[in-house]
């Protein structure tokens, strides 16, 4: 199975922060991964899928790079809202989730 | 508006079984794959069963294959996980999940549900 290496675990960050999460495949998956979204008590929403295209519905600030093994989730000016836990999954063999980065005010 | 909505959690004892429901709405159930993904309590996301549109198709992950079995009804517009020999570590929040392209293909989950809570305890 492929795994999914998240870092960091856990980022502390000021509203207005420029973000970064990098994501990494245990192999190759091409462009099949997307970014996730989670806040406390309520159901992942998708952010970023095929790597870099935005989900619907989903803020400009949030963009995704990256392809092969090594993948970025970058939010450019943090919100409230955007204190949460985000995830990477892969897709390009069967599915799997990264470990998932808290993301915390500061 | 696109829905999902489970039911039939609860608590059952080590060994037993269980069936979790989704119910769909606002798109057409049979052109998309579906899948299950759980949540341990203070846990991340774990892939567990996808199933294609029309139903012939399923897979699992290692940790319930043979325990675990993916099943729909395109009629009904519902989803279904019958889990047997339900163990401690099956605990956990389980989401039903939409594929955000039709056909068996590479797919992210573009909809979801709000989750039905499964606890296996004696």
């Amino acid at each position: 199975d492929i795994q999914m290496t998240q870092s960091p675990s856990t980022l502390s960050a000021f509203v207005g922060d420029r973000v970064t999460i990098t994501c990494r495949a245990s192999q190759s998956i091409g462009n099949w991964l997307a970014w996730y979204q989670q806040t406390p008590g309520k159901a992942p929403k998708l952010l970023i899928y095929q790597a870099s295209s935005l989900g619907s519905g989903v803020p400009s600030r949030f963009s995704g790079s990256g392809s092969g093994t090594e993948f970025t989730l970058t939010i450019s000016s943090l919100q409230p809202d955007d204190f949460a836990t985000y995830y990477c999954q892969q897709y390009n063999n069967r599915w799997t989730f990264g470990q998932g980065t808290k993301v915390e005010i500061k | 508006e696109v829905q999902l909505l489970e039911s039939g959690g609860g608590l059952v004892q080590p060994g037993e079984s269980l069936r979790v429901s989704c119910a769909a709405s606002g798109f057409t159930f049979s052109d998309y794959p579906m899948a299950w993904v759980r949540q341990a309590p203070g846990k991340g996301l774990e892939w567990v069963s996808s199933i294609s549109g029309s139903g012939v198709t399923t897979s699992y992950a290692e940790s319930v294959k043979g325990r675990f079995t993916i099943s729909r009804d395109n009629s009904r517009n519902f989803l279904y996980l019958e889990m047997n020999s339900l163990r401690a570590e099956d605990t956990a929040i389980y989401y039903c999940a939409k594929d955000l392209v039709g056909g068996w293909e590479p797919a992210a989950f573009d909809v979801w549900g709000q989750g039905t809570m499964v606890t296996v305890s004696s």
